[in-house]
């Protein structure tokens, strides 16, 4: 089982749409990063998270420690948003700081 | 916010060559990056930690000796894939750090490597 899932795997949405996108984990962590990767592979951080909400326009990441769960929601979408969102933590004690552990990403697309 | 960049973005070259990939960071410095390798349909995967005006700490299992890393100055990284082979072929992605000890990183926009 890996340490990080995300669920859905894949979705589809029309554009307008409340989307949600869910990251569960097993491991304690000292932060949660939210990354958005687009089709031609670039990617771009989003959020991280280390306890609570925030909010960066139409996007919202709120994380909640004890469960070991975090969401991104994605208010009014838009066939832009298109892309892969990976969930990444940063596990306690786990040394380096890029030793994230990654989910396999959740591909999003968002129809006109 | 704060810009990572590389370059090349994509990359092909013959078997047996070399290829050098930048990371920069733009506008803050970098005591620490970091190199993933994302085969496709695969998670990033953390190849080194690369620290500035000292050796890079490598994951277990990736060869030191054929990726290459130096941090010459707090802005730049780089990547070299020493007698590139095609199993080589990979999205290559750097990350950095500002000084602080934070938990941040911002994200470069990758180099696709492709070796035939």
């Amino acid at each position: 089982k890996n340490e990080v899932e995300q669920s859905p795997q894949n979705l589809t949405a029309q554009e307008g749409e409340f989307i949600t996108i869910n990251c569960s984990y097993s491991v304690g962590i000292s932060a949660l990063h939210w990354l958005q990767q687009h089709p031609g592979g670039g990617i771009v951080s989003l959020f991280m998270l280390s306890s609570g909400k925030k909010k960066h326009g139409r996007l919202i990441a709120t994380i909640n420690i004890q469960e070991k769960h975090s969401s991104l929601h994605i208010t009014a979408s838009h066939p832009r948003d298109s892309a892969v969102y990976i969930c990444a933590v940063r596990p306690w004690g786990g040394g380096s700081q890029g030793n994230l552990i990654f989910g396999k990403g959740t591909k999003l697309s968002v129809k006109p | 916010g704060a810009v990572v960049s590389q370059h090349p973005s994509w990359v092909i070259c013959k078997s047996g060559t070399s290829v050098k990939i930048e990371c920069r960071s733009l506008d803050f410095q970098a005591t620490t990056m970091f190199w993933y390798r994302q085969f496709p349909k695969q998670s990033l995967m953390l190849m080194a930690t690369s620290n500035e005006g000292s050796k890079a700490t490598y994951e277990q299992g990736v060869e030191k000796d054929k990726f290459l890393i130096n941090h010459a100055s707090l802005t730049l990284s780089t990547l070299t894939v020493t007698s590139a082979h095609p199993e080589d072929s990979s999205f290559y992605i750097c990350s950095a750090s500002p000084p602080g000890g934070t938990d941040t990183q911002y994200f470069g926009p990758g180099t696709r490597l492709t070796v035939l």
